[in-house]
């Protein structure tokens, strides 16, 4: 009964491979965002869906693009990884409007070698 | 813009001692402050939360936090610590309006001495 689910929980790849990170929620929430924590364990938002339509967008390179297939799904596609992009990637999602709190998943921790 | 500041990397209390994480926000408007919990290896949990009324707000794990409009603080306090508590905090803002943006502090790890 995982409310906020990532899969894969680990990847390891290689630089310039292209990777996808799924997240699913079973709560209803129409709202769905993806984090990025870097290795100093700070946390900021990169996207935000709102009933499938993308509501932010935190100026993050364009090798990421994620998608939502419906409320319930927001998948993340990153092209050309970059060294630079190993982190810890969590997928949240909340009842839209307003400040509701967000759900978090357990992250995906995405290691560039 | 809105930014959280927690001015403790680091803290160490003993188990059973009282805790106070810091935690101070800059925004324009009304905040809606958040603590969140990070265990190692796990996502984030939601603690408590302050959208108006009531300053003092209670939690789960027997987590509060008191809300000071003049000090633009939102501390998190605790009466009595256990072991398991051992975790890092996360102190966020919301913007409101569309989008439910968070912002989040740099975090507090927590480590409890038996």
């Amino acid at each position: 009964d995982t409310a906020v689910s990532q899969t894969p929980k680990y990847l390891v790849t290689q630089m310039g491979n292209d990777k996808s990170i799924k997240c699913e929620q079973n709560l209803g929430h129409d709202t769905m965002y993806w984090y990025k924590q870097d290795s100093k364990k700070f946390l900021k938002i990169m996207f935000s869906y709102n009933n499938k339509e993308l509501i932010i967008n935190e100026t993050v390179p364009n090798r990421f693009s994620p998608k939502s297939p419906d409320k319930a799904h927001l998948n993340l596609h990153i092209n050309s990884l970059e060294l630079g992009d190993s982190a810890v990637y969590f997928c949240a999602s909340s009842v839209g409007g307003g400040n509701q709190p967000q759900h978090f998943g357990d992250g995906t921790r995405l290691s560039i070698l | 813009a809105q930014s959280v500041t927690q001015p403790d990397i680091h803290i160490t209390v003993s188990e059973g001692a009282s805790l106070e994480l810091r935690c101070n926000y800059s925004y324009g408007a009304t905040p809606y402050l958040f603590w969140y919990v990070q265990s190692p290896g796990q996502g984030l949990q939601l603690l408590l939360k302050y959208f108006s009324g009531d300053t003092l707000v209670q939690g789960i794990k027997g987590f509060e936090a008191e809300f000071k409009r003049s000090q633009s603080s939102f501390n998190l306090r605790k009466p009595s610590v256990h072991w398991s508590d051992a975790a890092e905090y996360f102190c966020a803002v919301g913007a409101g309006g569309g989008g439910n943006k968070l912002t989040f502090g740099t975090g507090t790890q927590l480590k409890v001495e038996l």
